[in-house]
């Protein structure tokens, strides 16, 4: 069965300062692979998601994740981080009534 | 265009009550499910759906009830509420493809006392 780890449950790190969040998923197939953003008393939003070909995928508000294979990992990077990210980020492998998702790694931005 | 609406935002019930959490999106989408989120376990399926007349359970159904008679609305049912319901409830939707991005509502939040 498929599983998604996020190592880190809280995360905190200064203003401009760059941030990877990372994610270890298993899978018995190619994965499909999401990084969700919630922010405080709202819904998910999709960041981006990778199915295939570039392991190195963009996504909204200039995030970006790459996807090792041989690592089952899916990390989640921002080059430098504004007092607006902080969130709770969720990794998730699958697909509709299989989409599994981890624990969450809560994000603290320093001023 | 609302996208998916959950009402109602706040609930409080005490043990044995029965409710109904409201869930409908104006996408047009096949496939709508209900999720439940607790500190440090992520989102866990209660219930989804693939259409109109079909359900079927998720990860953790025990407690809860669906129906989904139209495209649009896919109600949660506590048939008789109990503390372990207490959580954030999240109803999203998508086309009903592999690997497509699920769209989320608000969330509403239950407490059970």
């Amino acid at each position: 069965a498929q599983s998604v780890t996020q190592p880190d449950i809280h995360i905190t790190v200064s203003e401009g300062a760059s941030l990877e969040l990372r994610c270890n998923y298993s899978y018995g197939a190619t994965p499909y692979l999401f990084w969700y953003v919630q922010s405080p008393g709202q819904g998910l939003q999709l960041l981006l998601k990778y199915f295939s070909g570039d392991t190195l995928v963009q996504g909204i508000k200039g995030f970006e994740a790459e996807f090792k294979r041989s690592q089952s990992s899916f990390n989640l990077r921002k080059p430098s981080v504004h007092w607006s990210d902080a969130a709770e980020y969720f990794c998730a492998v699958g697909g509709n009534n299989d989409m599994r998702f981890g624990a969450g790694t809560r994000l603290t931005v320093k001023p | 265009n609302a996208g998916v609406t959950q009402t109602p935002k706040f609930q409080v019930l005490k043990t044995g009550q029965s409710m109904t959490l409201q869930c409908a999106q104006d996408m047009n989408h096949e496939y709508m499910s209900w999720y439940r989120q607790d500190p440090g376990m992520g989102l866990r399926l209660i219930h989804y759906s693939v259409g109109a007349g079909i359900t079927d359970q998720g990860e953790v159904p025990n407690g809860y009830n669906v129906s989904r008679s139209t495209t649009e609305d896919f109600p949660l049912r506590l048939l008789s509420a109990a503390p372990s319901q207490t959580s954030v409830y999240f109803c999203a939707s998508s086309y009903l493809s592999t690997g497509v991005e699920l769209f989320f509502g608000s969330g509403t939040q239950l407490s059970v006392l």
